[in-house]
């Protein structure tokens, strides 16, 4: 099966730093994405991993480790604006086309 | 560029009524998917397109038709509604090469279904 499963709720104070764990099963892995989507609208590119390491983006970053089928995404400095829901997104069985987790829907409190 | 474009954003529609959802992109991508998201889930691919002319189900087809004669238009066809397809669809699409590094998706702005 191509299970993804990130945690359903996160809540996080402004200014701090959260993580954001993704876990699929790594049979035929070929990329993992993360996307970010506010209430409402549509979801938008975050970050892309395929090999094993840390990808550091201004204030986020996303990591990979390909032998536990596990990745994260970190965010820092948390403002309001990252209040919405975040997307694991994993190619799987050799498939350029990625399924989708249910993805973590995080609050952001002053 | 418009990016992708999907019409129309809001639509009701009664039980056993048919309609088309619209998708274009102007990336010259060549795949295309057609997802739904329901209240609190993630993305379930109902189908995608790698090129025109190749059309292929994903993991909820059951309901849905779609077609890819050009490059730039997927639309998706609902026949006979039914309160299940009650959902936001996103169309969304992206340029795939073997061995091509990245393959980020674009995602149009949604268009929302309420079937009574």
């Amino acid at each position: 099966g191509q299970n993804i499963d990130q945690p359903t709720e996160m809540t996080a104070t402004e200014g701090a730093i959260v993580q954001i764990n993704c876990t699929y099963q790594t049979s035929g892995f070929n990329g993992l994405f993360w996307y970010q989507q506010h209430a409402g609208e549509a979801p938008t590119f975050l970050s892309y991993n395929v090999l094993d390491g840390l990808e550091e983006k201004g204030r986020f970053s996303s990591f990979l480790s390909r032998s536990k089928g596990y990745s994260y995404l970190l965010l820092k400095e948390l403002q309001m604006k990252d209040s919405a829901s975040y997307l694991c997104a994993v190619r799987l069985g050799g498939s350029y086309i990625p399924t989708f987790g249910r993805g973590t829907s995080l609050i952001v409190h002053p | 560029n418009a990016g992708v474009t999907q019409t129309p954003k809001f639509r009701i529609l009664k039980i056993g009524q048919s309609m088309t959802l619209q998708c274009a992109q102007d990336m010259n991508h060549n795949y295309m998917y057609w997802y739904r998201q329901d209240p609190g889930m993630g993305l379930k691919l109902i189908y995608y397109s790698v090129g025109a002319g190749i059309t292929d189900k994903g993991e909820v087809p059951n309901g849905y038709n779609v077609s890819r004669s050009t490059t730039e238009d997927f639309p998706l066809r609902l026949e006979l509604a039914a309160p299940s397809q009650t959902s936001v669809y996103f169309c969304a699409s992206s340029y795939s090469s073997r061995g091509g590094r990245q393959e980020t998706q674009y995602f149009g702005p949604g268009t929302r279904l309420l079937v009574l």
